[in-house]
């Protein structure tokens, strides 16, 4: 069975910081891995896709990374903003023909001013 | 474009009654929403696939009667939770696949339903 892991659970830092959210999980063979973000009491919003054959993805401040073979996956944050304190979260997409994804633990980010 | 509604945002509902909760695809059609709960402080968990047109799929442990989901059109799928308990109380959230993404399987998610059953 799929387990997908975040580390670290929740993370606090100052406005400027660079910094690195990690994803850990225990098959690899996967199709491919989402990060999401999630605002208290809201919905999912997407923010990077990787497929199994890519190995990063690029969006603005945000750099996702990918290592099939190890089961990893990071997301990187440049800058860091007050208004990227949210809950991050990354879902994999097993490669069994379905679209199921199966979800992380979070990650609880708060960038202070 | 790949715009997720829910509705309603949220719902209040005594126990042992039975509540509706709405997932559409705004401007797109999926032939497949998937339904996730998440309790609080915990990650998401699928519930079921919704198939146009046919029955749902649950996943392991979900009560396939008392989560009733029904995908009326390519653009709708309904979740009905009958006889609502308590521990019932959750964060009900629905996504769906574009037709432009299939190759990749990338989902888009609605903002959600919060659900209190009292």
């Amino acid at each position: 069975k799929q387990e997908v892991t975040q580390i670290p659970a929740a993370l606090s830092v100052p406005e400027g910081e660079n910094l690195v959210l990690n994803c850990s999980f225990t098959d690899s063979a996967i199709y491919n891995l989402q990060w999401f973000r999630q605002d208290p009491g809201k919905g999912l919003t997407s923010l990077l896709l990787i497929q199994s054959s890519q190995r990063e993805q690029t969006s603005g401040r945000l750099n996702a990374s990918l290592d099939k073979s190890s089961g990893r996956s990071t997301l990187y944050i440049a800058a860091s903003q007050p208004g990227d304190s949210a809950t991050y979260l990354c879902a994999v997409i097993e490669n069994t023909g379905f679209q199921k994804l199966v979800f992380g633990t979070g990650t609880r980010l708060l960038v202070s001013p | 474009g790949a715009v997720v509604s829910q509705h309603p945002s949220w719902v209040i509902c005594k126990s042992g009654t039975s509540v509706k909760i709405e997932c559409r695809s705004l401007d797109f059609q999926a032939t497949t929403m998937f339904w996730y709960r998440q309790f609080p402080k915990q990650s998401l968990m699928l519930m079921a696939t919704s198939n146009e047109g046919s029955k749902a799929t649950y996943e392991q442990g979900v009560e396939k009667d008392k989560f009733l989901i029904n995908h009326a059109s390519l653009t709708l799928s309904t979740l009905t939770v009958t006889s609502a308990h308590p521990e019932d109380s959750s964060f009900y959230i629905c996504s769906a696949s574009p037709p432009g993404r299939t190759t990749s399987y990338e989902q888009y998610f609605g903002p959600g339903t919060r659900l209190t059953v009292t």
